[in-house]
């Protein structure tokens, strides 16, 4: 199994700001993901961190919203840029593979 | 559309009691089915993970059952304790989507009362 933290785990940004979300993984993993859960919805994959390449963003998600780092195999970071109130959700990484995937505890954060 | 439903949205449950939420899905090819349990403030936690060929698997007291002909699953929760009041989250997994992408359920928002 992989334990894995976020940091901030909750902040309230004002709009046109950008905050920065970090993920750690207690063990080196070959696969990172970054969701967005919004209330009362399905989490949704915005993008999949690659460790020494650009990530591999969804359908609707763009770097230049939600650019990713992935400078080593347990650590990566998703910045949520230029902020609006529709971007307030709660942020979600996670590690694993085909079997499984574990989640991190999340990041709830408010756009006001 | 979501290619994963479940039923019912949100229930209320008396502790001790057992109770027993629907999952169904349209994702084909199929690879596996998973359901996770989600505390308020707190990432999914993976309870049971099953395969095409399975058909029950318990973790303590959840049993989920798969039934792959259907495309139905379920999760059973017996002797239910306050410690359940949680969001349980039906996943499944296809080997087409490629790059480890999962459908989503919605989530059963399960809440136990003494």
């Amino acid at each position: 199994s992989a334990v894995i933290s976020q940091k901030p785990s909750r902040d309230i940004c004002q709009r046109g700001t950008s905050l920065t979300i970090q993920c750690q993984v207690d063990s080196q993993v070959t696969m990172m993901f970054w969701y967005r859960q919004q209330p009362g919805q399905s989490l949704t994959l915005i993008a999949t961190a690659n460790q020494g390449s650009e990530a591999t963003y969804e359908s609707g998600f763009v770097i230049d919203k939600f650019p990713i780092s992935r400078p080593n195999l347990t650590f990566s970071t998703l910045t949520v840029s230029n902020m609006s109130p529709e971007d307030s959700s709660i942020y979600l990484c996670s590690a694993g593979g085909t079997d499984t995937q574990y989640f991190g505890p999340g990041t709830r954060l408010t756009v006001l | 559309k979501n290619q994963v439903e479940q039923s019912p949205q949100s229930l209320i449950i008396l502790e001790g009691k057992n109770c027993t939420l629907q999952c169904n899905y349209t994702v084909s090819p199929f690879s596996n089915l998973r359901w996770y349990k989600q505390d308020t403030g707190r990432g999914p936690v993976s309870l049971t993970i099953m395969t095409f060929s399975e058909n029950t698997k318990s973790n303590g007291r959840y049993t989920a059952t798969l039934d792959a002909d259907t495309k139905q699953s379920s999760l059973h929760i017996t002797a239910s304790q306050l410690s359940d009041s949680a969001s349980y989250i039906c996943v499944v997994t296809s080997p087409d989507y490629g790059n480890n992408r999962l459908a989503f359920g919605k989530g059963n928002q399960v809440v136990v009362i003494p």
